[in-house]
């Protein structure tokens, strides 16, 4: 069965600077998806970005970047010029590309900003 | 506007109620799927449905039910069976067939009194 891994409950960084979040993944599968889920203190979920497992490039949305290293079955998302309303919840999920559709959710990490 | 919309926002049982999450979409999507939220716990998955009329039990099934009679509804109910309710319930939709992620509903809070 597929899991997913964020090991850091917690994260700080200060407003303006950089900061990664870690995810890792298991399967057997060769193909997949990969995505970054925000949730704010509103509890509104958001995507903040998605990877498909069968591309080399690292996806990127403007401040928003991954570092997809596939042998390693690593996902982690770099956060650059960190701004308060990056405070959140942040949620690594796998899915694959055929079958269900459900997702697998990784545990989340708070990111708090500080000013 | 399309979105997903579940109601109410706040809801509170009483122990030995059922009580009914409702989840509606207006996207066209097939798939619809209700996770639950607990702290550390990160989304767990209790029902999914991929098509009208048929749905799937998740990871967390036991003292939930659920159905799809229409493709834009999905209601949840939490039957008394469930021994720990009190969570936060999150509707989610998506396309079957592309790699799109999910669209969230704003989500309701049960709380047992």
């Amino acid at each position: 069965a597929q899991t997913v891994t964020q090991s850091q409950p917690e994260m700080s960084v200060q407003e303006a600077e950089t900061v990664t979040l870690s995810c890792t993944y298991d399967t057997s599968e060769s193909d997949y998806y990969l995505f970054w889920y925000k949730q704010p203190p509103s509890r509104q979920m958001i995507l903040v970005i998605r990877q498909e497992a069968y591309k080399q490039q690292n996806a990127t949305e403007n401040r928003f970047s991954v570092n997809f290293q596939k042998a390693a079955k690593s996902f982690s998302l770099k956060i650059s010029d960190s701004q308060l309303g990056d405070a959140a919840m942040y949620f690594c999920a796998y899915r694959r590309t055929s079958g269900t559709y459900k997702y697998i959710f990784g545990t989340g990490t708070r990111l708090k900003v500080l000013a | 506007d399309g979105g997903i919309t579940q109601s109410p926002k706040y809801l509170f049982r009483k122990e030995g109620q059922n009580v009914t999450l409702s989840c509606e979409q207006n996207l066209n999507h097939d798939a619809m799927y209700w996770y639950r939220q607990d702290p550390g716990q990160g989304l767990r998955l209790i029902y999914y449905s991929q098509i009208v009329n048929d749905f799937q039990k998740g990871d967390i099934a036991e003292g939930y039910s659920v159905s799809r009679e229409k493709k834009e509804s999905f209601p949840l109910t939490v039957t008394s069976a469930q021994k720990n309710p009190t969570a936060f319930y999150l509707c989610a939709s998506s396309m079957v067939g592309t790699g799109y992620g999910y669209t969230f509903g704003s989500g309701t809070r049960l709380t047992v009194v």
